[in-house]
């Protein structure tokens, strides 16, 4: 059978908890990034964005914060459920010649236990 | 809800032969994207089509990879020969605004090719 993301770090949080989730971006010129939850044998599937021109927003029990100085982001999921285990993906725009790109980073694997 | 749709969702092949992907993105959506994901990895961008006409392939190897968009609506990805290293997951996305900031990307639920 398929075995998803062996290769993944993984974090395992019970359920209740709040998770973070951390990804370091390259390209200091991004403007824009994109937090990514992708279930298994499924596409990716948008949580919440953020421009660089702000280093925090809050959507329902998902907080993205944005620190460029270190080039990091970090996904805060409250009271973590079930249904939150998945591979999350940061994402950022970079702007190349006439179009914009979508780069992902590495994943981050989030097990919940009930 | 509209979504992305994408055939087949599983494909096994030989070596050698030749594979095609088909990807209907959302109505109206202008630019539709190719993306390939190896396991345990990010997506990675094979192609972007602005409705017909192909906007940036650079990451697709054209040796062996062609797309096409037609008509600017759906859409098919072929590999010919496939090679072992093409096991994958191949994802089609479309977002859609007609200019090329396109930022919020719609997914398909992939297609899962396995080379033997």
């Amino acid at each position: 059978g398929e075995s998803v993301g062996l290769h993944l770090p993984t974090l395992s949080v019970q359920e209740g908890d709040n998770s973070i989730i951390n990804c370091a971006y390259s390209n200091s010129a991004s403007d824009y990034f994109i937090w990514y939850k992708q279930e298994s044998g499924k596409g990716p599937q948008f949580i919440i964005d953020i421009r660089s021109n702000m280093d925090k927003r809050q959507g329902q029990r998902v907080t993205v914060l944005l620190n460029k100085t270190v080039k990091h982001l970090s996904l805060q999921i409250a009271a973590t459920q079930p249904g939150d285990s998945a591979v999350y993906f940061c994402a950022e725009f970079i702007r190349m010649d006439s179009s914009y790109k979508l780069i992902f980073g590495s994943g981050t694997r989030l097990l919940v236990r009930p | 809800e509209a979504e992305v749709a994408q055939s087949p969702r599983y494909k096994i092949t030989e070596k050698s032969q030749a594979v095609a992907f088909w990807c209907d993105p959302i109505s109206g959506h202008a630019t539709l994207y190719w993306y390939r994901q190896i396991l345990g990895q990010g997506p990675e961008l094979l192609v972007q089509f602005q409705d017909e006409s192909v906007v940036d392939d650079s990451q697709l190897p054209k040796d062996r990879f062609s797309a096409e968009r037609l008509k600017g609506v759906d859409s098919t990805l072929k590999i010919q020969p496939a090679e072992l290293g093409d096991s994958a997951m191949y994802l089609c996305a479309s977002s859609r605004l007609r200019d090329l900031i396109s930022y919020e990307q719609y997914f398909g639920p992939g297609t899962r090719l396995t080379v033997t």
